[in-house]
């Protein structure tokens, strides 16, 4: 399978614990994205790199999330001290934009969160 | 202002109708634009890119305004498989980022 893969699935955690989530993306593409979704709502941006380097990451995103894109290759998420609110589907996405084309995003199935 | 608003729904319709739903967003830069659509618990999906000419995929038709900044999805003879969350997306140029709309949830019946 050469899309976009996440791990874990699931994770099932309690509350003040960390947590890290993984996303290979597809091979050639330069572009990594992590979003958050909850029921009922669009994919929320957190972070994107390009690359190795991280361009931007959502100012509503707590200190407690980390993201890295060693290599320019795959990235992880880290969320410290989980709180409940953390709860939700955290999607990985990746492209591959040069230029002005038009950037279009291959989603992993994403990992579930849930803290308990 | 959210920077790409979409009306929620859900929009119940019947087998064979046309549906329409709209999109604005907020950066007049934006340059990308995309609808998505989104199956329940199942990751989001590249639909169609929306291009300033207007472009048609089957019975799927997306139109893109950029004087008043929205884009629309136009739906044919629905069918039960239509069922679904249509997300509207857009990119700006450079180094920004993508941005994705709360979504339009769309139920066809029988």
């Amino acid at each position: 399978d050469t899309g976009v893969s996440q791990n874990p699935r699931h994770k099932i955690t309690k509350r003040g614990q960390n947590v890290t989530f993984r996303c290979d993306p597809i091979s050639e593409h330069n572009r990594l994205y992590w979003y958050r979704q909850t029921l009922g709502q669009g994919p929320e941006f957190l972070t994107y790199f390009q690359n190795e380097a991280q361009l931007e990451k959502s100012r509503l995103l707590s200190d407690r999330f980390s993201a890295e894109r060693p290599k320019g290759s795959f990235s992880t998420l880290e969320i410290q001290r989980t709180e409940q609110g953390d709860s939700a589907m955290y999607l990985c996405a990746s492209s591959s934009r040069t230029g002005q084309q038009n950037e279009k995003l291959f989603f992993g199935s994403g990992t579930q969160l849930s803290v308990l | 202002r959210k920077e790409v608003e979409q009306d929620p729904g859900p929009f119940n319709v019947p087998e064979g109708a046309t549906v329409a739903f709209n999109c604005t967003y907020s950066n007049s830069a934006s340059q990308s634009f995309f609808w998505y659509r989104q199956d329940c618990r199942k990751e989001p999906k590249l639909l169609m890119s929306v291009y300033s000419s207007g472009n048609e995929d089957g019975r799927f038709t997306a139109q893109l305004n950029r004087a008043s900044q929205y884009i629309s999805l136009l739906i044919r003879d629905s069918k039960l498989s239509d069922s679904a969350t249509y997300l509207c997306v857009v990119s700006g140029g450079g180094y920004q980022k993508v941005t994705f709309g709360i979504g339009t949830k769309l139920q066809v019946i029988p």
